[in-house]
Formats: C-alpha cells, structure tokens, sequence
C-alpha cells in the first residue's frame, strides 16, 4: 500500500521559518520526481516546487523562488520543503504529490493528505 | 506562465443531470492536461490525464475532451459523491491549476 505522509506543518509567525517533511513508501520513491503543491484556505491549487529522481533539476513557482528550497534524501524515502521568510500569503495546506509537471506523467498520481501552515502573528 | 481558467466557478445541478466544466488555456498546451475531483478536506484525486484518457478505477460517466486551448471535462449522469470540487491542470510547461469549478447541489 502506497503511504505519502506530511508533517512539520503548524503557526508560525511571519518572517519565520519552517521545515516541511513527507515521508513516502509503497513505490519506488528513487524513480520519481516530485511535487509541493499548496492550497490556501477556500482557495484553488498552487503548484509550488518540483524536484527530479536525483536532485536535478529542481524548479520552483515565482512566489516562493528565492524564499523555499526543494530537497529529497532518496535514502530515507523523504521530500522535504524548507521555508523561509514567510508571509501571511504562504498559509495554506501543503500537498507532497508525484503528479504530473512538464509532460512527466508518472500513473497514478500519489499525493499525501497535507500540512496546514498557518503564517501569523 | 500559461494561466488556466475555468468555467463556470460554480455550477448547481441534480442527481442524474450531465454537467460539463470548461478550461481554457492561456497558450496552447496540446493534450497535456488533467482533471482532478477534491471533496472537502481531501487530496484531489485524478480523473482524466492527456486530455481525454480516463485513469484506473475512475467511473465512465466521466470523460474529457479537447485539445490545444480549449477542454472540457463531462460528467454524465450525476452522482451523490459527484459533488465536489473540480481543477484542470496544464502539464506542458511546469504545472498550473485553474482555479476550480464547484459542482453543488440544486
């Protein structure tokens, strides 16, 4: 059974940090680029950042560049989301997902349940 | 960026009703484009990919069509759990969501 697990959500005040965790199993995670996506409350989807098999290459939206970094340790099954500088516009529920970005296609799509990130102070 | 927008944004309709939700594309995206259904508090969950193809386990009343700019995503014959939330989105270049269709009851 294919498990994609978030954590490290949770309130932080703005201009802060925080570290996102998603732990996966039940598919090769190696083989697999990945995805942040986020949704704001009562909002639509937001692709956030994608990240390749081996680390390369890594792409990001133009209202997190400069501020989040995308990383995976393909030996620990992890993708994790580093945030820094954080606005009041950064709350939302991060999905960890292997969806589809840039004509990557990977069947079924996988995306976890989320973490709610609140930006307040 | 290629933006993606939908219509309507909110769509009130019955038990058994056809319902179509359309996307169109700020440039051409070819047949690089999916639908996904999200209930409330739930990861969305794929119905369509490359326009028209239906994903596994996904019931025939649903079906997409299109190609370029323009799609459109059926869902004939409406169910309870058919109300929902519904997004396109573009896998051409990145990735970019519309910004969703609510199917609600009439």
């Amino acid at each position: 059974e294919v498990q994609v697990v978030e954590s490290g959500g949770g309130l932080v005040q703005p201009g802060g940090s925080l570290r996102l965790s998603c732990a996966v199993s039940g598919f090769t995670f190696s083989s697999h680029s990945m995805n942040w996506v986020r949704q704001a409350p009562g909002r639509g989807l937001e692709w956030v950042a994608y990240i390749d098999r081996s680390s390369s290459p890594i792409y990001y939206a133009g209202s997190v560049q400069g501020r989040f970094t995308i990383s995976r340790d393909n030996s620990k099954n992890s993708l994790y989301l580093q945030m820094s500088s954080l606005r009041a516009e950064d709350t939302a529920v991060y999905y960890c997902a292997r969806t589809f970005f840039g004509k990557v296609a990977p069947r079924p799509n996988y995306w976890g349940q989320g973490t709610l990130v609140t930006v307040s102070s | 960026d290629i933006q993606m927008t939908q219509s309507p944004s909110t769509l009130s309709a019955s038990v058994g009703d056809r319902v179509t939700i359309t996307c169109r594309a700020s440039q051409s995206v070819n047949r690089w484009l999916a639908w996904y259904q999200q209930s409330p508090g739930k990861a969305p969950k794929l119905l369509i990919y490359e326009a028209s193809s239906l994903e596994s386990g996904v019931p025939s009343r649903f079906s997409g069509s299109g190609s370029g700019t323009e799609f459109t995503l059926t869902i004939s014959g409406l169910q309870p759990d058919d109300f929902a939330t519904y997004y396109c989105q573009q896998y051409t270049s990145y990735s970019t969501f519309g910004q969703g269709t609510k199917v609600e009851i009439k």
